[in-house]
């Protein structure tokens, strides 16, 4: 069965340093998501990403993230210069139309030292 | 804007016995889509039941089932014979583009 995959499934990364979380979304999906999750907190959206570009974004999502899909399979996230409070498990997710459900992939821990 | 909210922060249930996880929401849309996700400890996000707004028969996954009730905005998920490896957390989600996220339900399941 199809299934989304993330890498790293931990990335540990020094405060002001840039980060980039790579996800693979299944193949014919079209829409595609960021979110995040502090620990022993609420998922928060981040970001949808539609047509090769941001359809949507949280006000979470300032100028410190980007988000490219650089070839037809690749979807990532960049944090250009990680803070101690970026430290979440980011998830991504796809699905193949606006109005079906999301498949999410397992998720990659970030930690900012 | 909307909004989904879990009132029960934990749950505890005895094996084998039936629990059921509440869930409300707000929203002035009329089409929509409802989803309950289980994270165990390792936390991967998974898919438990979805519910169409349009639908009015309530869906139902083997041991899971919804009681969805458009007109109070009430989405709850009743498990069935629990066991233990239905311990985690319970995400209710409200979507019709992006997801909206409830604060979550952590369910114990006592043996």
């Amino acid at each position: 069965e199809p299934e989304v995959t993330q890498t790293p499934s931990h990335q540990v990364t020094q405060m002001g340093q840039e980060v980039i979380l790579r996800c693979v979304p299944i193949s014919n999906h079209l829409y595609f998501y960021w979110y995040r999750q502090i620990l022993g907190q609420k998922v928060e959206f981040l970001v949808s990403f539609y047509n090769n570009e941001i359809s949507e974004k949280s006000e979470i999502f300032d100028d410190q993230f980007s988000v490219e899909r650089p070839d037809g399979s690749n979807f990532t996230l960049k944090i250009r210069s990680t803070k101690l409070e970026d430290s979440a498990m980011y998830f991504c997710a796809s699905k193949i139309t606006l109005y079906n459900e999301q498949f999410f992939g397992p998720g990659t821990r970030l930690t900012v030292l | 804007a909307q909004t989904v909210t879990q009132s029960q922060p934990e749950m505890s249930v005895q094996e084998a016995e039936t629990v059921t996880l509440s869930c409300t929401y707000d929203t002035s849309e009329s089409d929509y889509y409802l989803f309950w996700y289980k994270q165990p400890p390792s936390r991967q996000m998974i898919l438990v039941i979805r519910q169409e707004a349009y639908k009015q028969q309530n869906a139902t996954e083997n041991r899971f089932s919804v009681n969805f009730q458009k007109a109070a905005k009430s989405f709850s998920l009743k498990i069935s014979d629990s066991q233990l490896g239905d311990a985690a957390m319970y995400f209710c989600a409200y979507s019709n583009y992006q997801l909206i996220w409830g604060a979550g339900t952590k369910l114990i399941i006592k043996p």
